[in-house]
Parts: C-alpha cells; sequence; structure tokens
C-alpha cells in the first residue's frame, strides 16, 4: 500500500491550489481517504475525509466554505482544492487511507507534500 | 466538536521505563479512540485502534487501555527508536479531531 501527494508549493495568499494523492496496492475505491495537515512544529489537524464512493465528505471546522475534497476512482486519486489561501494554512499536507474494525482509523499515510504560503 | 486533551504534553524517559500518556475527550466517545506516533520529518503512524487493538506489525511493548472517561497508551519498556511525539485521535463523529501530542524525549 502506498500512498503519494503532490501538489504543494509555494504560493500567494489569496490563490487557489490543488493537492493530489494517489493511492496505490490496494482497491483504492474501497477506502475512504482523510486529510490531516500539520503546521510547522505544531501537532497534527484533521482538515477532511471522503467516503469511498465519494458521496460523503467531511471538513475541519477551519476549512469549511474554503477546502473541497473530490476523488476519482478511474484514477486511484484524491484531491484537495484550497481556496483563498491564507498565511495559516502554511503546513504539510498528509493523505491516509481510512479503514474501519470496531471504529475508523488511517492505516497509511503518504509522505505529505508542503505548502507554504506567502508574498 | 469533541475536543481532545493530552498529559502530560511532554515527558523525559529513559530506555527501559515504563511510560504512560493518558487522553480524554470533551464527551463521551466509547473506544473511538486511536493512537499515532510521529517521529521528525516523518509522516504519523499508526500504533492502537479502537483504543486497545494493535496494529499489526506494532511492538507488543505498546498497549491501549481506556478507564471510564480516560484513554491510556503505555509503553511497558521504552527502546531507543520509540523518543517521539505520540498523538490521540477520537473517531467517534467528524471532525475526527487529534490531541496536542505528547513529546516522549531522552531523559
Amino acid at each position: 500500500v502506498q500512498m503519494v501527494e503532490s501538489g504543494g508549493g509555494v504560493v500567494q495568499p489569496g490563490r487557489s491550489l490543488r493537492l493530489s494523492c494517489v493511492g496505490s496496492g490496494f482497491i483504492f475505491s474501497s477506502y475512504g481517504i482523510h486529510w490531516v495537515r500539520q503546521a510547522p512544529g505544531k501537532g497534527l489537524e484533521w482538515v477532511a475525509g471522503i467516503g469511498a464512493d465519494g458521496s460523503k465528505k467531511y471538513y475541519g471546522d477551519s476549512v469549511k466554505g474554503r477546502f473541497s475534497v473530490s476523488r476519482d476512482n478511474s484514477l486511484d486519486t484524491l484531491f484537495l482544492e484550497i481556496d483563498s489561501l491564507r498565511v495559516d494554512d502554511t503546513a504539510v499536507y498528509y493523505c491516509a487511507r481510512e479503514n474501519y474494525l470496531d471504529g475508523l482509523y488511517c492505516d497509511y499515510w503518504g509522505q505529505g507534500t508542503p505548502v507554504i504560503v506567502s508574498s | 466538536d469533541i475536543q481532545m486533551t493530552q498529559s502530560p504534553s511532554s515527558l523525559s524517559a529513559s530506555v527501559g521505563d515504563r511510560v504512560t500518556i493518558t487522553c480524554r475527550a470533551s464527551q463521551r466517545i466509547s473506544r473511538y479512540l486511536n493512537w499515532y506516533q510521529q517521529k521528525p520529518g516523518k509522516a504519523p503512524k499508526l500504533l492502537i485502534y479502537a483504543a486497545s487493538t494493535l496494529q499489526s506489525g506494532v511492538p507488543s511493548r505498546f498497549s491501549g487501555s481506556v478507564s471510564v472517561a480516560d484513554f491510556t497508551l503505555t509503553i511497558t519498556s521504552l527502546q531507543r527508536e520509540d523518543f517521539a511525539t505520540y498523538y490521540c485521535q477520537q473517531s467517534y463523529n467528524a471532525p475526527f479531531t487529534f490531541g496536542p501530542g505528547t513529546t516522549v524525549d531522552v531523559k
């Protein structure tokens, strides 16, 4: 199982960005996927999640209305669209596969893609 | 939203020590609690899910338990590779919030 994020970089405040996450080594369309971010020197913040078929989507309070999660199961790819980027969106963004047995958990994580919001 | 707290925020320990980290939720979450380990510059790694189930491949010196509203991660005999930051996460409902983390460093 592998999760590989891409799309990060240096972006000006107010601009938009789309992150991607490709999953391999498993049946991508059978699993929910989550985005978790970590600002420099800070803890983990759960950002968003999407169900296996894309019909259920969940967002953290701090990103509702600006972040949009979607997936293309034909490409084994997850997307995170970020609008109106703010300086405090600067973080490493991880995607993680969701699994479920007696509860939901994230069992495989990507290496992360860094997003730096700066003018 | 469910708020998660962890204690202590950091601790210093030696190889061979028994280490205990506690996590508490702001409301009842049954056993929907996960523990992750993170080392600097690396992605988090799942250790325990559903409060006490050890993820495949994780050493048996790690264990999780729950007593009333307190969740505990225990490392029975700390190894050199265990110096890291540990996070709890509730999976009772979205947003699936993490605790602030507990850093275990060398005494």
